[in-house]
């Protein structure tokens, strides 16, 4: 069974920029969501969607935005890109939004590395 | 916000050795996870917490969970260089919202 797949795997914009990552869910699952890791900050929560909605979102400006489609399949944007914003951006899947079910952790893909610069 | 705290952010410890990694979060909660992630690589689901008391062992990894302390544990008996990682604690809120630990990173020395 393939796992969560993160595209790109590294990309590099300049500011201002703004960008998209995509995340492919394992099969079946139907909730993604979407981390950012840096060294100063730690994993950050940034959004979750299940079946196309976002569910939750965390404490992010809104240059950063989202999206699922009815595959599953998510997607990530960054507009107006920063400095700051460079980082890991992981992207996990699980089979049902988290809490439904008891033995559901999330599943991370490989991620993606974006430098501002 | 729920905050969570582990401790120590970085460990060193020698083969054969045991240890534990402390997970600390600042509100009520019942789920508590632990994952592992190696240099380069994504984060790996280790063990699921969902119970005061619970007790969870996967080889030289053990992890335990008192929602009432609010506290987690990771304790790793006999290391073996295998084990070296950063180890992260995570905290499920009523949201299904995940609040990670900043990481504990591991290396077992020979």
């Amino acid at each position: 069974k393939a796992g969560v797949t993160q595209t790109p795997r590294y990309l590099i914009k300049t500011r201002g920029q703004q960008v998209t990552l995509s995340c492919s869910p394992i099969s079946g699952h139907r909730s993604v969501s979407w981390y950012q890791q840096t060294p100063g900050q730690g994993l950050q929560f940034l959004f979750e969607y299940f079946s196309e909605t976002q569910r939750n979102k965390g404490n992010f400006p809104g240059r950063f935005s989202g999206r699922q489609f009815s595959n599953s399949r998510s997607e990530m944007n960054v507009s107006t890109l920063e400095l700051g914003d460079s980082a890991l951006y992981l992207c996990a899947s699980s089979l049902e939004p988290p809490r439904s079910s008891y033995n559901s952790p999330l599943h991370f893909g490989n991620g993606t590395r974006l430098t501002v610069t | 916000e729920l905050k969570v705290e582990q401790n120590p952010l970085f460990l060193s410890m020698q083969e054969g050795k045991n240890y534990t990694i402390y997970c600390n979060y600042s509100t009520t909660s019942d789920r508590l996870y632990w994952y592992r992630q190696d240099p380069g690589k994504s984060l790996e689901s280790l063990f699921v917490l969902l119970s005061n008391g619970a007790v969870k062992q996967e080889g030289r990894l053990m992890a335990s969970l008192d929602t009432k302390a609010r506290l987690s544990t990771l304790h790793i008996t006999a290391a073996v260089h295998d084990l070296s990682a950063t180890y992260f604690c995570a905290v499920q809120n009523t949201g299904n919202q995940f609040y990670f630990g900043t990481g504990t990173s591991l290396t077992v020395i020979p």
